[in-house]
């Protein structure tokens, strides 16, 4: 059972916007960043959005983040093939002095 | 770019020890936090070590408490995981992840870890 709780799937039509959950606690998402990963089948993991709501060079735009309180969401807009993909969140714990991932989440482009 | 290449996986029978090492290039290792990540076959990812950029601040997972030690040569460029008393349940790849200044983890291609009989 993880610490960060995520839906364990999700789907939508090309083009379509989509979200994905990530709860936490006062602990972990409530006092530090969230960070999002993307892991293509059979790839490592990718960093997709870091502090929160930051994207690195080359990501694209389509992919932001969000945060309030202990949950945070990412937003894929204008959803593509190429996005179907696990997602996870991650974020330090400071009464576990670790990271913390959530279950991750598979998406489906239908 | 960051560049991490881990090695020193295989296949291994139960309270058998092995150890991992992750070679870093491209970038000032020595400035970089620094983390191992497993994933058990068809599982998500599980956090298991960090160590500060000096190495003077180490932590680890419960479930590896005890049985494995994180450390890091900065003059090498060097991570690595001692991992003892090997169970089926540490079945995963394992990878090495770094991150500076809270920008999130650069991950390696992972080294896969077997422990069965």
């Amino acid at each position: 059972q993880s610490v960060l709780t995520q839906p364990p799937s999700a789907s939508g039509t090309p083009g379509q916007r989509v979200t994905i959950s990530c709860s936490g606690s006062s602990s972990n998402i409530g006092v530090n960043f969230v960070y999002w990963y993307q892991q293509l089948p059979g790839a490592a993991p990718k960093l997709l959005i870091y502090r929160s709501n930051q994207r690195p060079s080359g990501v694209p735009d389509r992919f932001s983040g969000s945060k309030s309180g202990t949950s945070a969401s990412l937003a894929i807009s204008g959803l593509r093939s190429e996005d179907e993909a696990d997602y996870y969140c991650a974020g330090w714990d400071d009464s576990l002095s670790g990271w913390v991932f959530g279950g991750g989440t598979k998406l489906t482009v239908l | 770019e960051v560049h991490l290449v881990e090695s020193g996986g295989g296949l291994l029978q139960p309270g058998g020890s092995l150890r991992l090492s992750c070679v870093a290039s491209r970038f000032i290792f020595s400035t970089y936090e620094m983390n191992w990540v497993r994933q058990a076959p068809g599982k998500g990812l599980e956090w298991i070590s960090y160590i500060s950029s000096s190495g003077s601040s180490i932590h680890y997972a419960d479930s590896v408490k005890g049985r494995f030690t994180i450390s890091r040569d900065n003059a090498k460029n060097s991570l690595y995981l001692q991992m003892n008393s090997l169970r089926a349940e540490d079945t995963a790849l394992y990878y090495c992840a770094g991150y500076y200044n809270r920008g999130g983890f650069s991950w390696g291609q992972g080294t896969l870890v077997t422990v069965s009989s």
